[in-house]
């Protein structure tokens, strides 16, 4: 079974500067996605980006960027130029290419808060 | 256009009554997807749906919890006998299935917060 392990259940940022959110996973698949998300206090999750485990090239969007290190298993979210609408709760996740079931396995998020 | 939503918003119940959550997803959506938020954890499946039958039950932690799915649309979670331990938040996702090249986007609802009493 896969698992995904975000360490810093709480960070905080200066507005406009630039923080690194953690996340490691365990799977034994050599194809899968990962996938970053945001839950504001409305509770609606909002996917922020996505990186596909074939592709070396670190996915962009915009002020949020991914640092994907395939064999040291890491995926880490960087989110620059801070804004106040950045705050909120960050869950990694993880999805097997195996067509068919999308599930996806979470980890136990991380809480940013911006400094104004 | 709409998108996936859930009701109720909000749900109080006492211990050992049942609770109904239901889940609309977006029109089209083959997949839908029930997953529980519990205080301070990540989110968690339960189980997934493509059109009317269930493929995946893997994640319902005990067999007071069950769904269903009718017309291809709407999606019910059932809790019977409800206790303490199922205080959580319960979200429902969906998606048209893509292909492995490419992954399609799941759309969250705004999920239902449960307190069993």
């Amino acid at each position: 079974a896969q698992t995904v392990t975000q360490s810093q259940p709480e960070m905080s940022v200066q507005e406009a500067e630039t923080v690194t959110l953690s996340c490691t996973y365990d799977t034994s698949e050599s194809d899968y996605y990962l996938f970053w998300y945001k839950q504001p206090p409305s509770r609606q999750m909002i996917l922020v980006i996505r990186q596909e485990a074939y592709k070396q090239q670190n996915a962009t969007e915009n002020r949020f960027s991914v640092n994907f290190q395939k064999a040291a298993k890491s995926f880490s979210l960087k989110i620059s130029d801070s804004q106040l609408g950045d705050a909120a709760m960050y869950f990694c996740a993880y999805r097997s290419a195996n067509f068919g079931n999308e599930k996806l396995t979470f980890g136990t998020g991380t809480r940013l808060t911006i400094i104004p | 256009g709409a998108g996936v939503s859930q009701s109720p918003s909000n749900k109080v119940t006492e211990k050992g009554k049942d609770v109904e959550l239901r889940c609309d997803p977006i029109s089209g959506h083959t997949a839908l997807y029930w997953y529980r938020q519990s205080l301070g954890q990540g989110l968690e499946f339960l189980i997934y749906f493509q059109g009317n039958s269930a493929p995946d039950k893997s994640g319902l932690p005990s067999d007071r919890f069950s769904a269903e799915r009718t017309g291809g649309s709407v999606s019910t979670l059932t809790i019977q006998r409800t206790q303490q331990e199922d205080s959580a938040v319960y979200l429902c996702a969906s998606t048209i299935l893509g292909s492995l090249a490419a992954p399609t986007e799941q759309f969250f609802g705004p999920g239902t917060r449960l307190t069993v009493l």
